[in-house]
């Protein structure tokens, strides 16, 4: 079936580090797919997407890569910050475009210690 | 990116009842969808608002329980009717970036619910 997992659940990093965070999805018709951030008490906001077409994006101090290989996906955040605390969410469209269903994965919570 | 509004942004209810939500948009977009968001778990796509026309429900969810309107292109409602403690939710509506299939959805800043 359908699912979007995600590697480790709460990811700690100390101030000024680098954090990844891993997604894997089964679906290998996929072809979009959007990394979210979700602080407390708000909705998700849009960090950065790619396509399937792509390996690797850039934003800013935000790297997205995609191993359709493999199935995997990770955000990488560079000089991670306090504000970059929050719960992170792959997500992916699993049907090639067919329709616009997003499929989320299960989150992971980033704690970044000063 | 659009500006999303919802309305409440958070409610506490009695089993039984019913609450529609509200979701506004400062833009025409074609896209329009709602999300539910059980307590510490990820999101759950509802269904699509289609404007002019019934909603599409995905698995699981049925219009009777979430019946939801789209009179146009900047608003939409859902409600949970017969509540129970279950439905307590954050619910989310999001919105397509464009036409494209594929476009990118942005979300509003969600209504909380608790049902007791």
């Amino acid at each position: 079936g359908e699912s979007v997992g995600l590697h480790l659940p709460t990811l700690s990093v100390q101030e000024g580090d680098n954090s990844i965070i891993n997604c894997a999805y089964s679906n290998s018709a996929s072809d979009y797919f959007i990394w979210y951030k979700q602080e407390s008490g708000k909705g998700p906001q849009f960090i950065i997407d790619i396509r399937s077409n792509m390996d690797k994006r850039q934003g800013q101090r935000v790297t997205v890569l995609l191993n359709k290989t493999v199935k995997h996906l990770s955000l990488q955040i560079a000089a991670t910050q306090p504000g970059d605390s929050a719960v992170y969410f792959c997500a992916e469209n699993p049907n090639g475009g067919a329709t616009n269903k997003l499929i989320f994965g299960t989150g992971t919570l980033l704690a970044v210690q000063p | 990116s659009a500006v999303i509004s919802q309305k409440p942004s958070r409610d506490i209810c009695q089993r039984g009842t019913s609450l529609t939500i509200q979701c506004q948009v400062d833009s025409q977009v074609t896209m329009m969808f709602w999300y539910r968001q059980q307590p510490g778990q990820s999101l759950t796509l509802i269904a699509t608002a289609n404007q002019g026309s019934e909603a599409t429900y995905e698995s699981g969810f049925v219009i009777d329980k979430f019946p939801i309107s789209r009179p146009n292109l900047t608003f939409s409602t859902l409600t949970v009717s017969n509540m129970s403690p279950e439905d307590s939710s954050i619910y989310l509506c999001s919105v397509g970036a464009g036409v494209q299939i594929r476009d990118t959805q942005y979300f509003g800043p969600g209504t909380r619910l608790t049902v007791l």
